[in-house]
Order: structure tokens, then sequence, then C-alpha cells
């Protein structure tokens, strides 16, 4: 699996974006890029994947770069409970198994 | 909506006693997962299961665990032997295909 970097910690105002960065400069044709979070204690959340198309669903805005080295996860409008550790994994998608590979993640805190 | 549930949500049990963590997956779901996060720490992958077998293992998953699926609803992971070093918070996790949906976890804590 091509390996991601995230930075460690941001934070965001509430009302507004926040932009979460990920590189992932060693992505192959056929790794997708997939975004979870996990907040406070809880289990991880599934958010959004795409392989190189942007892509939008009701939580969230996936934006990958055209050389796909690198993506950009979109919260239009963060609110508190937004706050969480936000993980980008680029995976291979195969037939058999597809299994989630958590790092350590970026840290979102979303203040008032 | 439906989601993964996971019982207990804290088990205290006692250094070299066995336990069994529970989970029902979302129904329809093919593809099954244990993971676990001691305090501080990533979350890592123990165990997959598909079709009624393990298909994929980390060097943490050792002889001391295993998998079930008793009834084609439940999916178990029992610790044979516990050690003080097992107290995590432990997610299953099931999949149609490629998104993983995870339970709210257990909190096994071992004295």
């Amino acid at each position: 699996d091509a390996k991601t970097t995230q930075p460690t910690s941001m934070d965001c105002a509430e009302g507004r974006a926040a932009n979460l960065p990920c590189n992932h400069s060693t992505i192959s044709g056929n790794e997708y890029v997939y975004w979870y979070r996990q907040i406070h204690s809880q289990g991880p959340q599934y958010i959004i994947h795409g392989l190189k198309n942007n892509e939008t669903n009701e939580m969230a805005s996936l934006i990958i770069t055209e050389d796909r080295k690198s993506s950009t996860l979109i919260l239009p409008h963060a609110t508190l409970r937004d706050t969480a550790v936000y993980y980008c994994i680029v995976r291979v998608v195969t037939g058999g198994s597809y299994i989630p590979t958590f790092g350590r993640g970026t840290s979102l805190i979303v203040h008032p | 909506e439906p989601e993964v549930t996971q019982t207990p949500s804290h088990q205290v049990t006692q250094m070299g006693q066995e336990v069994i963590l529970r989970c029902v997956p979302i129904s329809n779901h093919l593809y099954f997962y244990w993971y676990r996060q001691i305090l501080g720490q990533k979350v890592e992958f123990l165990v997959s299961f598909y079709n009624n077998e393990i298909s994929e293992k980390s060097e943490i998953f050792d002889d001391q665990f295993s998998v079930e699926r008793p009834d084609g609803s439940n999916f178990t992971l029992k610790i044979r032997s516990t050690k003080l070093e097992d107290s995590a918070m432990y997610f299953c996790a099931s999949s149609p295909y490629t998104e993983a949906f995870f339970g709210q976890g257990t909190r096994l804590t071992v004295v």
C-alpha cells in the first residue's frame, strides 16, 4: 500500500470549511483513497472514497489531484461534532478482501 | 440505519480467564473484521473473515485468539487466556465490499 502523510493536527472554526490534506505521492493506478474518522473512543466511521474523480456525499467532498499524488477531504460547514481524528488510507481494492489500515491521522479540532 | 452492534460495551476480567466478545454485523455484509485499540495508540487490525473462514490475520492474532460465526448472524472474538496487555478497545466491523462499518467497541480491562 502507498504511504500517506497527514498533518498531525488542525483546527477550524465552527461553520467554516475544514480542508484536510493527505499526501500519497507513491500511489499506484489501482489504489483508492479512503477517508475514515474516529470521534473520541468511538469506532472508526467511513466517510468517503475515490479513485481519481472528485467525490461528494452527504458528509464530505473528496478532491483528488490530477496526478493523484495528493487529496483533500472537505467538510463544508464544520460543526463541533466533527472534532475527531481523520484517517486517509490508500488501498488496492481486490476481489477478495479489503482491510483498512489506520495510521495516526489528523486530529481536527473544531472550535466555536 | 443499519449498524454494527457489539456486546458487552465494557468487560472486566481477571488475567488468565477466557473472554468472548460479541458482534452482530450488518445484515447482508460479506466481510467481517476485528480491530483493537490500546489506549492512546493506533487502531490495529487483528483478523478478517470471509466465507466462513479467516482470510487474513495480523501478527497480533496469535493462538490465543480465535473467531467464529456460530449462527450466521453473530461474529465472535475469543481470547483464551487473557493477559494484562490485552486490555484495549476491541472493534468489530463489517463490509459489503470495500467500505467498512464499525461498531462502538467493547472496552476490555484485564486485571
